[in-house]
């Protein structure tokens, strides 16, 4: 299963909205009704953190503001309010199909 | 605290093996799959491969099929990537995790193929 997202890059307003989109080649709908599509958040020079899984599921200690939505191949990340903090990669990754697979994923830095 | 370490990265030649272990504590590893993912400098996430339970089921990347094997040890609460016939692409921080869809990583280790 091929993960594509988009935007690759995507310079934001701090206090501004951010979205980022996950698209994947087959529906990540599995057979037990589960759709397992994941967001991680990987800060320069640090190892990932997931911040959703099962496309809507916030991680413990993930701030509110970020949400995830989204079904069968087309998926969304959304920031309400950009912080400082939120700066670094963000991937989407499918759990659905083997070979799991990434997104190629978005650098999102500060204007 | 939940945590896992990896260890065992190297420089190493092309051709050559390598054995990484990842070591876990704060949680009962024998519940959870387990995960290998690697970043090769500059790059994204690649998934590497997963373990279940129990062992019985093991799934890898296309790439590195026949020449990777993961495996663990539920009694010593970790987990193995040997690596074999080594090639220059391998070059990359290989991450633990715990979970198919991971929720805990580790600090990586380094894994230099070169000559």
């Amino acid at each position: 299963v091929v993960m594509t997202q988009s935007p690759l890059s995507l310079p934001v307003t701090l206090g501004q909205p951010a979205s980022i989109s996950c698209r994947s080649s087959q529906s990540l709908l599995y057979s037990n009704g589960n759709t397992y599509l994941n967001w991680f958040h990987q800060r320069p020079g640090q190892s990932p953190r997931r911040l959703i899984y099962k496309v809507s599921n916030r991680d413990s200690g993930v701030p509110d503001r970020f949400s995830g939505s989204g079904s069968g191949t087309d998926f969304t990340l959304k920031i309400s309010r950009v912080e400082a903090e939120d700066v670094g990669v963000y991937y989407c990754m499918q759990g659905t199909h083997w070979p799991l697979t990434f997104g190629p994923g978005t650098k999102v830095d500060i204007k | 605290e939940v945590q896992v370490v990896e260890s065992g990265g190297d420089l190493v030649q092309p051709g050559g093996s390598l054995r990484l272990s990842c070591a876990a504590s704060g949680f009962i590893f024998s519940k959870y799959w387990m995960t290998w993912v690697r970043q090769a400098p500059g790059k994204g996430l690649e998934w590497v491969a997963n373990i279940k339970q129990d062992g019985s089921e093991k799934y890898y990347v296309d790439s590195v099929k026949g020449r990777f094997t993961i495996s663990r040890d539920n009694a010593k609460n970790s987990q193995y990537l040997q690596m074999n016939s080594l090639r220059a692409e391998d070059t990359a921080v290989y991450y633990c995790a715990r979970g198919a869809d991971p929720d805990v990583w580790g600090q990586g280790t380094t894994v230099t193929v070169s000559s």
